[in-house]
């Protein structure tokens, strides 16, 4: 159980595209998903926490008109990055807190999507 | 400031010893520890969840115990064997749900 998938598994853009990544819960439902950030050999950073039904809260430093988040149901969350440049290239990684009334406080994550911009 | 820190060079343990890894944190109140597994070019894998009130817990080979004096979790495999070898992540939530990540620590079991 408590499994975690995410869409594409990698991708490679050119500059000032847009690029979608969706995160998904195949078991269960999340209230509560999340969007991290990790560059090689360094931890991963929130960026954004997606509660359905409301908008993203999103991490000082990170702009939310280029990284949109829309969390559409209690299963699906999807990350947009808009206009994309070579900074951007990074592994983007979901997670989903189980349950709807918030008492869980693991969080299962997704395979990551590993972003290229060219 | 903030400050997660974990064991930035690679552990490297005989297989069938017990590995421990430390993970020192400062100006947090954490609420929740928690230590996650990840593989290279993976999503981390949850292992186990520890609360400000638990002194130890366990799970099969792992063990986690947690001293909020000294602000420092460790984190035990036993009997480790070669498929244990992953980076393993120090997580905090100081109750408001969201995680903090350490860098993590590299641990290499050999046959």
């Amino acid at each position: 159980g408590a499994v975690v998938s995410q869409h594409p598994s990698w991708v490679i853009c050119k500059s000032g595209t847009s690029v979608k990544i969706e995160c998904r819960s195949l078991d269960f439902q999340a209230t509560t998903m999340f969007w991290y950030r990790q560059f090689p050999k360094q931890s991963l950073m929130l960026m954004a926490t997606s509660n359905e039904g409301s908008k993203a809260t999103y991490e000082q430093g990170v702009e939310k008109d280029k990284f949109l988040i829309n969390h559409a149901s209690l299963t699906l969350s999807t990350l947009t990055v808009t206009s994309a440049h070579p900074e951007d290239s990074s592994f983007y990684i979901c997670s989903a807190r189980p349950g709807t009334s918030g008492t869980s406080y693991e969080q299962y994550f997704g395979p990551g999507t590993r972003l290229t911009v060219t | 400031s903030q400050k997660i820190e974990q064991n930035s060079e690679a552990l490297n343990i005989q297989e069938g010893k017990t590995a421990t890894l430390t993970c020192n944190y400062t100006n947090y109140s954490p609420a929740y520890l928690q230590w996650y597994r990840q593989d290279p070019g993976r999503g981390p894998v949850f292992l186990l969840l520890i609360r400000e009130n638990e002194k130890e817990k366990r799970k099969e080979r792992l063990k986690v115990t947690f001293d909020t004096t000294l602000k420092q979790s460790l984190f035990h495999i036993t009997a480790s064997q070669p498929a244990d070898s992953a980076t393993y992540l120090c997580a905090l939530d100081e109750g408001y749900s969201t995680l903090t990540f350490g860098k993590g620590t590299m641990l290499l079991v050999s046959p």
